[in-house]
Parts: structure tokens; C-alpha cells; sequence
């Protein structure tokens, strides 16, 4: 159990495009996913808390107009990268905490590649 | 704020030989802890976690971890490396509020035959 699956896994665009990284729960309900992005090598930085019917809440740093994040039911958060540029470029994950748990675990999608020419 | 640190951004043993990654973290309410392995162009698979109670956490894949309050530390052990665990290691401590994380930097682990 505690699937949590991203779509697409690897995504190549142009500059100047906007590209959308869906992250679903499979079997369970999320009412909390995070979005974090990994550069080569790195750790994982969060990006923004996405929560069920509210606005996400994005940490210090990260433009808010740039990487839209819109959590519209139990099982479905998307980030959309508006205007890409290549230092968008980078490992997206997401995370999905189930609402049913109790020890704040966090269950990971297997992350999307994003690649800006 | 919490934080975490891990010694050693790249570690190297040999096959059969002990495996022992380190992370101390600093929390300033009770934490709970895990580790998480990450393959190449793969996300975050929970290795162990601990919440409360008994401070030997044991996980997948023969790995275990010992919550030593005194010495802030979860550092992750095997007793038996195999090549199948050559990957990215992660401490993250969560303190509650938001379930949000916190990662250490991350241990790569290499396995020589």
C-alpha cells in the first residue's frame, strides 16, 4: 500500500514553455503532498506544502507565480513550471502523507525529470 | 528549526564488510526519524523509521538504527554490505508540525566487490 505515483517521468521542453508534473495517490488519501526539487548530487529541498482545497504554502525563496501547485482533491496534486528556463532543470519529487496515519510518514513518488533546452 | 547533518558524503566498503552511515540531527521537541534510500533517477524508499518507543529500529533490507537521544544521533547500520545497496542515503527528522521534512544531505554509499 502507500503508492504514490508520478506522471510524466521525464519530460523535455523549450524554454519558454510551461510544463505540468501531475503526483496521485493510488491507494490511499493525501490531504498534505510536498513538492521538492533535487539538483545532481544534492538533497532534496521542499519546494512548497500543498494541502486539500488551500493554497500551498511555499518556503522561502521559491517564486509562487513560477511553480504553481494546485491540490484540488485527496489523490491529485500538480506543479506546473510556467515559462521553463534551463535552470529549471532538475529532479522534481512529490510526497503524499496519509491522512490516515499518525507518524507523519511521508510516501515518496519516483520523481520526474525535467529537462529545459 | 530542526536540521540534520551527515558525516560523509560518500562512504566506500567492501562486500560483507559493516556498513555505518552517520546523521545527528538537532531538534528542540522530540523528533522522529528515518532514513531513506534513493537509486539513481529513482525517489525515496523508507529504509526504518523511529517514532517512540523502543530506540532500535530495525528495517529493510538488514538495515538498523539506533535512536541515542543523548547523542542526537540515528546513525544506520548492516552488518553485511551487498552490492545490491550502492546507493543514495537520507536522515530526515520530522518534528510534527505540517509532517514537513527536513533532510541531511545525503550518503552515497559505494560497494566494492
Amino acid at each position: 500500500g502507500a503508492v504514490v505515483s508520478q506522471h510524466p517521468s521525464r519530460v523535455i521542453c523549450k524554454s519558454g514553455t510551461s510544463v505540468k508534473i501531475e503526483c496521485r495517490s493510488l491507494d490511499f488519501q493525501a490531504t498534505t503532498m510536498f513538492w521538492y526539487r533535487q539538483f545532481p548530487k544534492q538533497s532534496l529541498m521542499l519546494m512548497a506544502t500543498s494541502n486539500e482545497g488551500s493554497k500551498a504554502t511555499y518556503e522561502q525563496g521559491v517564486e509562487k507565480d513560477k511553480f504553481l501547485i494546485n491540490h484540488a482533491s485527496l489523490t491529485l496534486s500538480t506543479l506546473t513550471v510556467t515559462s521553463a528556463h534551463p535552470e529549471d532543470s532538475s529532479f522534481y519529487i512529490c510526497s503524499a502523507t496519509d491522512s490516515g496515519g499518525s507518524y507523519n510518514e511521508q510516501f515518496f513518488g519516483p520523481g520526474t525529470r525535467l529537462t529545459v533546452l | 528549526a530542526q536540521s540534520v547533518t551527515q558525516l560523509g558524503s560518500h562512504v566506500s566498503v567492501s562486500e560483507g564488510a559493516l556498513v555505518l552511515l552517520r546523521c545527528n540531527y538537532s531538534s528542540s521537541v522530540p523528533p522522529y526519524l528515518f532514513w531513506y534510500v534513493q537509486y539513481p533517477n529513482q525517489g525515496l524508499q523508507l529504509l526504518l523509521k523511529y517514532t517512540t518507543g523502543a530506540t532500535l529500529v530495525k528495517g529493510i533490507n538488514g538495515f538498523e538504527a539506533e535512536f541515542k537521544k543523548s547523542e542526537t544521533s540515528f546513525h544506520l547500520t548492516k552488518p553485511s554490505a551487498h552490492m545490491s545497496d550502492a546507493a543514495e542515503y537520507f536522515c530526515a527528522v520530522s518534528v510534527g508540525a505540517g509532517n514537513m521534512l527536513t533532510f541531511g544531505g545525503g550518503t552515497r554509499l559505494m560497494v566494492k566487490p
